[in-house]
């Protein structure tokens, strides 16, 4: 079993729609980053938080210390969203650069 | 400002062969950090640089590979007598502190491939 487990693995949403993407992971950690990936590959870092809420324009990441869960939200979705979403979780006690993925959540907004 | 820069961008090569991979942080940035991507998988972490020195590197899969950052900006990834497995796209990523506070950038990755 994977330490980071995302859900689901692809997502088709029609523009202005409100999207959803789970993280779980085994592990204590110390801090979760999304990330996201275009086609040709550029990673870009959204958000990194270790509790509660943060909001980025249409962009919310919460996480829940005691159930091991993060979610993702994206509001009115517009079809430049479509990319790779990623999240990634520092191992508590692990060194600081040892940073676990997981496998991404492709997702693709239609106009 | 410049973000971080790979070069190159692609790389081709053929089994048994050395390569060097090239990793420019952004400007004082101190940690630098070398993960490994392959097709339709998340990437993994392979080494992490706090100034100069290797404070992690236990992702890097076997002595083949090895990776330098001598004086404390500019990093090489090494692979010596690649193998076709080593193909995958080389992601480097550079962060102010660590990273359990800070941010990481990313660079547009080196795509490898070894035939």
């Amino acid at each position: 079993k994977n330490e980071v487990e995302q859900s689901p693995q692809n997502l088709t949403a029609q523009e202005g729609e409100f999207i959803t993407i789970n993280c779980s992971y085994s592990v204590g950690i110390s801090a979760l980053h999304w990330l996201q990936q275009h086609p040709g590959g550029g990673i870009v870092s959204l958000f990194m938080l270790s509790s509660g809420k943060k909001k980025h324009g249409r962009l919310i990441a919460t996480i829940n210390i005691q159930e091991k869960h993060s979610s993702l939200h994206i509001t009115a979705s517009h079809p430049r969203d479509s990319a790779v979403y990623i999240c990634a979780v520092l191992n508590y006690g692990g060194s600081q650069g040892n940073l676990i993925f997981g496998k991404g959540t492709k997702l693709s907004v239609k106009p | 400002g410049a973000g971080v820069s790979q070069t190159p961008s692609n790389k081709v090569t053929e089994k048994g062969k050395y390569v060097e991979l090239r990793c420019d942080p952004i400007s004082g940035h101190t940690a630098l950090y070398w993960y490994r991507q392959s097709l339709g998988q998340g990437p993994e972490f392979l080494i992490y640089f706090q100034g100069t020195g290797a404070a992690d590197d236990s992702g890097l899969p076997n002595d083949r590979f090895f990776a330098v950052r001598p004086e404390g900006s500019v990093s090489t990834l090494k692979i010596q007598r690649t193998e076709r497995g080593d193909s995958a796209v080389y992601l480097c990523a550079s962060s102010i502190g660590l990273a359990a506070y800070n941010e990481q950038f990313f660079g547009p990755g080196t795509r490898l491939t070894v035939l």
